[in-house]
């Protein structure tokens, strides 16, 4: 059984410019959510994604968007890069949606955005 | 709104110490609590997940409790190692959505 993968692990990219990071779910998993997390703080729930469809999204603006594809694998995209998106990204793969003990979500080890 | 509170921010401690690490939060209407370790610059790692229904979880040398009612969790170490030195996390997953709140952690050290 494979954990989540995310890549790349590091990037660094200039203030206005674009970026995708990817994620892969560990076997079985339907469902990914992606967190961005700043120095210092916790993790931020970005959105969530079920079976390829958007299911829930936190306080971020729509220049950040995602991507579910059939074999559950996943993006983050984010447009027009601020200084402030300079964090780690993390996505978490979970089985199902709503209540029930598989709603447990295994997290990635994240990729490290640097803007410049 | 949900919101999640870690006591102590920073925690350093001599090799052998039992220990607590608290974390608290607003809104009782949780589904279940989570517990997470991250290593300075890497993802994290689950440690203990605690469904509202239940009162602790137990996994080797870790305890963690939770009361529903008044809001908080403990995640108790014992006997800790230089190993341990981690941030601890904890985070909490509301009835109705799928989605993790997290509190700001409390980074540990453990100094032989």
């Amino acid at each position: 059984e494979t954990g989540v993968t995310q890549s790349p692990t590091h990037l660094i990219k200039t203030r206005g410019q674009q970026v995708t990071l990817r994620c892969s779910s560990q076997s079985g998993h339907n469902t990914v959510s992606w967190y961005q997390q700043a120095l210092g703080q916790g993790p931020q729930f970005i959105f969530q994604y079920y079976r390829e469809e958007e299911n829930g999204r936190g306080n971020f603006p729509p220049r950040f968007s995602g991507l579910q594809f059939p074999n559950y694998s996943s993006e983050l995209n984010v447009n027009a890069l601020e200084l402030d998106d300079s964090a780690l990204y993390l996505c978490a793969s979970s089985l199902g949606v709503g209540k029930g003990s598989y709603n447990e979500q295994f997290f990635g080890p994240g990729t490290r955005l640097t803007v410049l | 709104k949900q919101e999640v509170t870690q006591i102590p921010a920073a925690l350093s401690v001599p090799e052998g110490e039992n220990l607590v690490l608290n974390c608290s939060f607003t809104d009782s209407a949780i589904y279940n609590l989570q517990w997470f370790r991250q290593d300075p610059g890497k993802g994290l790692t689950s440690l203990l997940l605690i469904q509202s229904s239940q009162r602790e979880q137990t996994s080797g040398r870790l305890n963690a409790s939770l009361d529903k009612s008044s809001g908080r969790s403990t995640l108790y170490i014992a006997a800790s190692q230089p190993g341990d030195s981690a941030t601890y996390l904890c985070a909490v997953m509301n009835h109705n959505t799928d989605k993790l709140i997290f509190g700001t952690g409390t980074r540990l050290q453990v100094f032989p």
